[in-house]
């Protein structure tokens, strides 16, 4: 079965540091790796996502992440954060042909101080 | 832009009675899922729908069923709604297939059953 865990449930961080989030997956074969965010009293927002090739993919609003095999991870990073990024973020996971359920694992909420 | 419309953004029910929630989108998508967001545990999947009529389990189907008796709308019923299903439930839609497709998310019903 496959899943995904967030090990980090809250982190605050400084306006202007520099952030990651750490994402942990689980599957049998070659996942499709996603980044939602979702703003306070909204619903989610693809941030970015990883189906093949470059292990590094860009999304959008500065984000980046990477996948690493190796470690079963794909960890989202920004170098300088805003405060318009507190908001929540999940990582997905989904299969491939066939599979069409994706799982997200239980969020990490961004919280940013002045 | 992708239109996810949730026609209720709070709803408060009484234990037992039928509850109807609606979801409508306007971009002619093949895919819509339901899922239910509780804090701590993330989004999981309850039904998703391919095409009209059709309909599959996710991972926590009971105690509700589906409706997509139109392309562009997909309801999500709670036969005899329980103080168990007080949650934020959040409707998606997608193009294709969950590997390749963004999924867009409306901006959630907040259930409350008393």
């Amino acid at each position: 079965a496959q899943s995904v865990t967030q090990p980090d449930i809250h982190i605050t961080v400084s306006e202007g540091a520099s952030l990651e989030l750490r994402c942990n997956y689980s599957y049998g074969a070659t996942p499709y790796l996603f980044w939602y965010v979702q703003s306070p009293g909204q619903g989610l927002q693809l941030l970015l996502k990883y189906f093949s090739g470059d292990t590094l993919v860009q999304g959008i609003k500065g984000f980046e992440a990477e996948f690493k095999r190796s470690q079963s991870s794909f960890n989202l990073r920004k170098p300088s954060v805003h405060w318009s990024d507190a908001a929540e973020y999940f990582c997905a996971v989904g299969g491939g042909f066939g599979n069409e359920k994706l799982t997200f694992g239980t969020g990490t909420r961004l919280t940013i101080i002045p | 832009d992708v239109k996810v419309t949730q026609s209720s953004r709070y709803l408060v029910k009484r234990t037992g009675e039928k509850v109807f929630l609606e979801c409508v989108q306007d971009m002619d998508h093949e895919n819509m899922f339901w899922y239910r967001q509780d804090p701590g545990l993330g989004l999981r999947l309850i039904y998703f729908s391919y095409d009209v009529k059709m309909k599959e389990k996710g991972d926590i189907p009971e105690g509700y069923s589906v409706s997509r008796e139109k392309k562009e709308r997909f309801s999500l019923i709670l036969e005899s709604a329980s103080t168990n299903q007080t949650s934020m439930y959040l409707c998606a839609s997608s193009s294709g297939r969950v590997y390749n497709s963004p999924l867009h998310f409306g901006n959630g019903t907040r259930l409350t059953v008393t």
